[in-house]
């Protein structure tokens, strides 16, 4: 079954920096990327997903990465704001497979 | 609010004890995914529903059940529990299955005492 990775699991930026965490899968088949913030407290809500046929996909100061040779996909966050400050879950979905494969999670705190 | 109703919102209960937990859909929604997430811990899928049948399974227990019933709502019952269990599980749901957003509840929080 898929298995995938996320790094790192913990990461702490200045205000103003940005952000990076990495995730790679073992599936060749998986074709569909989404990335969830879960605030403390709160429950996963999707921000940005990115589907195989694509390379990147940028919304405002948030944008997902997808290299499927190398079978990893990136989320970058630019301008980073106290209020991105939560866990941040990569998955990798392979719709034959209907299975559903979360990272380990990102604790990422920004800090003012 | 993502419109995914979970009950209840606590339950505290003793091992070997068995618990059903429920979960409403968004209106429209055919599918059905239960996760656990337990303390500082990622979230482990659980299995997943599709218009009433089993779509997909992934590290549940043979302890652990569920359904979905034909107004589409979802059962997961939980039985023999041990303080491991403890937990808090959410249910979400999306339009069909694969990829698009899954809408996720507020989770029910699970002690085992």
């Amino acid at each position: 079954g898929e298995n995938v990775e996320q790094h790192p699991s913990t990461l702490s930026v200045q205000e103003g920096d940005s952000a990076v965490i990495k995730c790679t899968y073992s599936d060749s088949a998986s074709n569909y990327f989404p990335w969830y913030k879960q605030e403390l407290g709160k429950r996963p809500q999707l921000i940005i997903d990115i589907r195989s046929n694509v390379g990147e996909k940028k919304d405002q100061r948030i944008a997902v990465t997808l290299n499927k040779t190398a079978k990893h996909f990136s989320l970058h966050i630019t301008e980073t704001q106290p209020e991105d400050s939560a866990v941040y879950f990569c998955a990798a979905i392979t719709d034959s497979w209907g299975k559903f494969q979360f990272g380990a999670g990102t604790q990422v705190v920004v800090t003012p | 609010d993502s419109g995914v109703t979970q009950t209840p919102k606590h339950l505290i209960t003793a091992t070997g004890q068995r618990v059903t937990l429920r979960c409403s859909p968004r209106s429209g929604d055919l599918s059905v995914y239960w996760y656990q997430q337990s303390l500082d811990q990622g979230l482990q899928f659980l299995i997943q529903y599709y218009n009433g049948e089993e779509r997909a399974k992934g590290n549940i227990l043979e302890r652990f059940s569920a359904q979905q019933f034909p107004d589409l709502h979802s059962e997961l019952n939980l039985s023999s529990l041990e303080l491991g269990d403890s937990a808090l599980y959410f249910c979400a749901s999306s339009v069909a299955t694969g990829e698009g957003e899954q809408f996720f509840g507020p989770g029910t929080r699970l002690t085992v005492l």
